[in-house]
């Protein structure tokens, strides 16, 4: 099983300011395999981010993603009070496919 | 427009038996791989089944292999989500979703599980 840690667990940033969070897998991933999700309460998962660094129909282009084989970021530049949320990485390139235990971000 | 819709959720008693159904439209729905996705309360995501668009197939977490089986009905553009010998660490939101080249864009709203006794 691929495993992936994100960190961190929670990250404490103002409206503004550049958020960066990281993904890690136990195992190196095809960069076409690896998305970001975000979660609001009560909502189902957001697709932001696919094959690491394409963003999905619709998503601002403060959201960017990058990274290969065992490392990937996802990069929130000039976050919006509607960005904060929790965050996960998936992995979509081995069975069982895997998701990250999530980033909180929240307001500082 | 794409539409998933879970229904099939309630409370069960451990051991008992429930079968979850996604209904789906606005999409050629048997050309699509469906997964289903679950969160516990207050947890995080945790992928459960994959099935073809075919059913020729499929995939499980190691947490219900042998108890969950994975189906679907391209007639009627619906996955199904067979949960036998429920446990409580079973209880969750199950989403089903769109498997697509360009991410898995589509989640239904989920449906809450709830095994107790």
């Amino acid at each position: 099983e691929i495993v992936l840690t994100q960190s961190p667990d929670t990250l404490s940033l103002s409206p503004g300011e550049s958020a960066t969070l990281s993904c890690r897998a136990k195992y190196r991933i095809g960069s076409i395999y690896l998305a970001w999700f975000q979660q609001k309460p009560g909502q189902a998962p957001r697709l932001l981010i696919y094959a690491a660094s394409s963003r999905a129909t619709g998503i601002p282009d403060r959201f960017s993603g990058s990274g290969s084989g065992t490392d990937f970021t996802l990069t929130i530049s000039r976050l919006e009070p509607e960005d904060f949320a929790v965050y996960y990485c998936l992995q979509s390139g081995a069975t069982p496919y895997t998701f990250g235990q999530g980033t909180k971000l929240e307001i500082k | 427009q794409v539409h998933l819709v879970e229904s099939g959720g309630g409370v069960v008693q451990p051991g008992r038996s429930l079968r979850l159904s996604c209904t789906t439209s606005g999409f050629t729905f048997s050309t699509f791989a469906m997964h289903w996705v679950r969160q516990a309360p207050g947890k995080g995501l945790e992928w459960v089944a994959v099935l073809s668009h075919d059913g020729g197939s499929q995939f499980y977490a190691d947490s219900v292999k042998g108890r969950f089986t994975i189906s679907r009905d391209n007639s009627k553009n619906t996955v199904y989500l067979q949960m036998n010998s429920l446990r409580a660490e079973d209880t969750a939101v199950y989403y089903c979703v769109r498997d697509h080249s360009s991410g898995w864009n589509y989640w239904g709203q989920g449906t809450l599980v709830t095994v107790s006794s």
